[in-house]
């Protein structure tokens, strides 16, 4: 069982290059999102999605898009990379919970540089 | 939106100490309170959560209390050790939101010999 798989584990990009983050989820959970992690300030949700073909915003979203075609992928796109983009990225994915919250698991993690 | 604030920003304890690590949360409609541990270069791993539904749950050396007329929650870990060095997360989230989880800013608890 592999549960939240990332890649790739580091990527250096340079300004205005775009790229996407992938993540995948091999427990058949409804909810999946994304977080950057940044010294100081915890992690930061920036897109999120309940299901496949349902996707929203969290509380950073600029300059990310996301999809979710399927219930397995989840992948984050970096339109046009800018040295505030540089960050550590985790996707989670839980079971939606509808009448109570269930517990979140991370994948390893995307060190992300833009140069 | 939600907001969580976490304190300490960092906590040094001796070995065999205890250490309580304390967050607080503004969104009353939140009910689910989990706390994950990070070493370094690694993902966030769930270490224990609370429901609103309960005061306090416990497992072996790490407790939680909630007390939610406060808006408050807390992390207690007993007699820590070496490995209990790490970066401790608190958050909260509420049930129809799709688990979406509010972190705070995350206590580095070092534990010396």
């Amino acid at each position: 069982n592999a549960g939240v798989t990332q890649t790739p584990k580091f990527q250096v990009l340079k300004t205005g290059q775009s790229m996407t983050l992938q993540c995948a989820q091999d427990m058949n959970h409804e909810y999946m999102s994304w977080y950057r992690q940044d010294p100081g300030m915890g992690l930061r949700l920036i897109h999120y999605s309940v299901g496949a073909g349902i996707t929203d915003q969290g509380e950073v979203p600029n300059g990310y898009n996301v999809s979710r075609s399927t219930t397995e992928d989840f992948p984050l796109r970096l339109l046009s990379a800018a040295p505030s983009q540089t960050s550590v990225y985790f996707c989670a994915s839980s079971s939606w919970g509808r009448t109570q919250a269930a517990e979140a698991f991370f994948g390893q993690g995307t060190r992300l540089t833009v140069v | 939106g939600e907001n969580v604030e976490q304190h300490p920003s960092t906590l040094s304890v001796q070995e065999g100490d205890s250490a309580v690590i304390k967050c607080t949360y503004s969104d009353s409609a939140s009910n689910y309170f989990p706390w994950y541990k990070q070493e370094l270069g690694k993902r966030p791993q769930l270490i224990i959560d609370i429901r609103s539904n309960v005061g306090e749950k416990k497992d072996q050396r790490i407790a939680v209390t909630l007390n939610k007329t406060a808006k408050h929650f807390s992390l207690h870990i007993t007699e820590t050790q070496p490995e209990d060095s790490a970066v401790y997360f608190c958050a909260a989230s509420k049930a129809g939101t799709a688990s979406k989880l509010t972190f705070g800013t995350g206590t580095r608890l070092q534990v010396t010999l």
